[in-house]
């Protein structure tokens, strides 16, 4: 069965730590994995997109790292800020379909706190 | 900033009454999507578009219905609201896809609650 797996489900951080979450994935065949970022009663925003022969890939503060062979993702943000206060969302997609299919993780919500 | 607009963004409605969520985008998108999401949990597909007059059903059932008369517009009608449509539902819009690699764009969402 296709899935994606997010940890933690919450986590609380001070503004200027660092922090780093974790996905892991079954899809098959895999296509590409998204990170994204969705605000408090706002649609997600797309932070990063990997296919399987990049490990890494960087938006500003924000860090993806894929690992294909393990089937592992991880977003690491550097140095936080109180906007970074939203849930993250992994999001894979596979090549089994002509629509792309997606298939989401539940997201893991961060707050940043002053 | 994505060009993808949903109205209203607030909604609370009576059980049995009927309501349209409205989607536009202006990227001249081929696909769209409609999404349901629950606090707390994924995304689910529930209705999908490949283009003018082109609608299929996602993966999560769904009594809402949609169309696609008009590339920029894809509306969700609900003929009759029940508390169990209580969620949040995102429009989103993507080009033509490659294999799977595309972009996907969304909008801000609409809150549903019946009463």
């Amino acid at each position: 069965k296709n899935q994606v797996e997010q940890s933690p489900q919450s986590l609380i951080i001070l503004e200027g730590k660092n922090c780093t979450l974790q996905c892991n994935y079954t899809v098959s065949p895999f296509s590409n994995l998204r990170w994204y970022k969705q605000d408090t009663g706002r649609g997600p925003v797309s932070l990063t997109i990997m296919t399987f022969s990049e490990n890494t890939k960087s938006n500003g503060r924000y860090t993806a790292t894929l690992d294909a062979d393990t089937k592992q993702s991880s977003l690491h943000i550097t140095a936080s800020q109180l906007s970074d206060s939203a849930s993250y969302i992994c999001v894979v997609s596979d090549r089994g379909s002509t629509l792309g299919r997606l298939y989401f993780g539940r997201g893991t919500q961060l707050t940043v706190w002053p | 900033e994505a060009d993808i607009y949903q109205t209203p963004r607030y909604l609370v409605i009576g059980t049995g009454k009927k309501i349209t969520l409205e989607c536009s985008q202006t990227m001249g998108h081929d696909k769209m999507y409609w999404y349901q999401q629950d606090p707390g949990m994924e995304l689910h597909l529930i209705h999908y578009s490949y283009g003018v007059n082109s609608t299929e059903k996602g993966d999560l059932s769904s009594e809402s219905t949609v169309s696609r008369i008009r590339t920029e517009h894809f509306p969700l009608t609900l003929e009759s609201a029940r508390p169990s449509h209580t969620s949040q539902y995102l429009c989103a819009s993507s080009e033509q896809d490659l294999g799977g690699f595309y972009e996907q764009y969304f909008g801000p969402g609409t809150r549903l609650t019946v009463t």
